[in-house]
């Protein structure tokens, strides 16, 4: 079965850091781009940041720019998201998302596959 | 940086067509991709392409998009429909997904 595990969210006092991961299984992670997005309690979805299946091309919101990092591990199918200096308004549950992949193996842009979120809640 | 608009929400009796828009300068010349959202539950991708299906999402999920608006169409709608809606595109001039803000079907 194809799946995406997240984990590591939790309580953070405001300034503070967390390391969320997401295990992938079912498939073969590498050849996949992956994503972060993000949803405030009671609100939209929100795209964080994205990551090639190489690890080579990264890009970011600019709300998360300089203060957020992604990378992933292919010998261990698993992606990460290092969160810095953490804001109220990070509160959020946090996704992870595999890019469907269509004909000749090109991503489609579109996420086809989430997993079920991990909350991460920065409050004092 | 792009931004795409929904309507809050969207009424429908059962059996009946909604059609959920989504808003955006020049959209018809970008690819939009659909999710449906229920309570509790991650996102699930309906539409990709405009108008394409994802395998074991029902034909009663169609979508298209022209000019300034891409459209979602949900036919002969269920109960089990009811859910956010939310739709997608990547913005190549900020490197960015955007999503648009949402729009709550209601199934009356």
């Amino acid at each position: 079965e194809v799946q995406l595990v997240e984990s590591g969210g939790g309580l953070v006092q405001p300034g503070g850091s967390l390391r969320l991961s997401c295990a992938a299984s079912g498939f073969t992670f590498s050849s996949y781009e992956m994503n972060w997005v993000r949803q405030a309690p009671g609100k939209g979805l929100e795209w964080v940041s994205y990551i090639s299946s190489s690890g080579s091309t990264i890009y970011y919101a600019d709300s998360v720019k300089g203060r957020f990092t992604i990378s992933r591990d292919n010998a261990k199918n698993s992606l990460y998201l290092q969160m810095n200096s953490l804001r109220a308004e990070d509160t959020a549950v946090y996704y992870c998302a595999r890019e469907a992949v269509g004909v000749g193996a090109i991503s489609t842009d579109a996420f086809d596959i989430w997993g079920q979120g991990t909350m991460v809640t920065v409050s004092s | 940086s792009y931004v795409l608009t929904q309507p809050p929400s969207v009424s429908v009796a059962p059996g009946k067509t909604a059609r959920i828009t989504c808003g955006g300068n020049n959209i018809g010349s970008k690819s939009v991709h659909w999710y449906q959202q229920k309570p509790g539950q991650a996102p699930v991708l309906v539409i990709y392409y405009d108008s394409d299906r994802p395998s074991g999402i029902p034909e009663r999920f169609s979508g298209s998009n022209s000019g300034n608006t891409a459209t979602l169409t949900i036919s002969r709608v269920e109960a089990g429909d009811e859910a956010d809606y939310y739709c997608q595109v990547w913005d190549s001039s900020s490197e960015n997904w955007v999503f648009g803000g949402g729009t709550k079907l209601t199934v009356l």
